[in-house]
């Protein structure tokens, strides 16, 4: 049974260009969340999305910041016009989806590299 | 604003030792609690979940939730130079879903 599944695993930007990452969850988890951690730093919540909705994205940056779970295919979080400060490692992780089975499983992450 | 917080260490601890980690949450309406392990540039991994006051065992780790004293800790006894890693708390909310974590505790066990 494949785990969460994130690719790229390495991303490098140039100032200005979008990033495009994406997440498949594990069979079966209808419940896709995304963290970001800076180097030394925790996880910070950014969005967490059921199929077709977004269901909690108070963590996410006003602008430039996206992220969709469509009904066919892949979780995706996009940044527009990448600034330097968006080189982060990004973590996708999964949820079954059921009340009192609430534990996320963890994806390998994207690092991304802003240049 | 709701809160984890961990003491960041690090705490050190000779190969064999019991290791205890110690994580207090501001949410009282919290009801699901996750303890993560975080090796140095790879994602965390969960080893721990527990959901209701008291103590869970699971081979080498024992997870402690004190719902009253918004406290929840991990053991991890016949610690091995292989635990050494950050470990991370994870307090879920009313509903359960989304899930705050805190900054972790940096864990080294000396051989």
């Amino acid at each position: 049974n494949a785990g969460v599944m994130q690719n790229p695993r390495h991303l490098v930007r140039r100032r200005g260009q979008e990033a495009r990452l994406r997440c498949s969850p594990m069979k079966g988890h209808s419940h896709v969340y995304w963290y970001r951690q800076l180097p030394e730093e925790g996880l910070k919540f950014m969005v967490y999305l059921q199929k077709e909705n977004i269901i909690d994205e108070s963590g996410m940056p006003k602008e430039r910041f996206s992220a969709e779970f469509p009904k066919e295919g892949p979780s995706i979080l996009r940044i527009q016009q990448v600034v330097r400060g968006d080189s982060a490692a990004y973590f996708c992780a999964s949820s079954p989806g059921l009340s009192g089975a609430y534990e996320q499983y963890f994806g390998p992450g994207t690092r991304l590299t802003v240049t | 604003q709701k809160e984890v917080e961990q003491n960041s260490g690090p705490l050190s601890v000779p190969e064999g030792a019991i290791a205890s980690l110690n994580c207090t949450y501001s949410d009282r309406g919290s009801q699901s609690f996750f303890w993560y392990r975080q090796y140095s540039g790879k994602s965390p991994e969960l080893i721990m979940s527990i959901y209701s006051n008291g103590d869970k065992e699971d081979g080498r780790f024992t997870a402690q939730l004190n719902k009253a004293s918004q406290y929840v800790s991990l053991l991890i006894r016949d610690s091995q130079p292989s635990d050494s890693a950050t470990y991370l708390c994870a307090v879920g909310g009313a509903g359960g879903f989304k899930t705050i974590f805190g900054a972790g505790t940096r864990l080294f066990v000396k051989a």
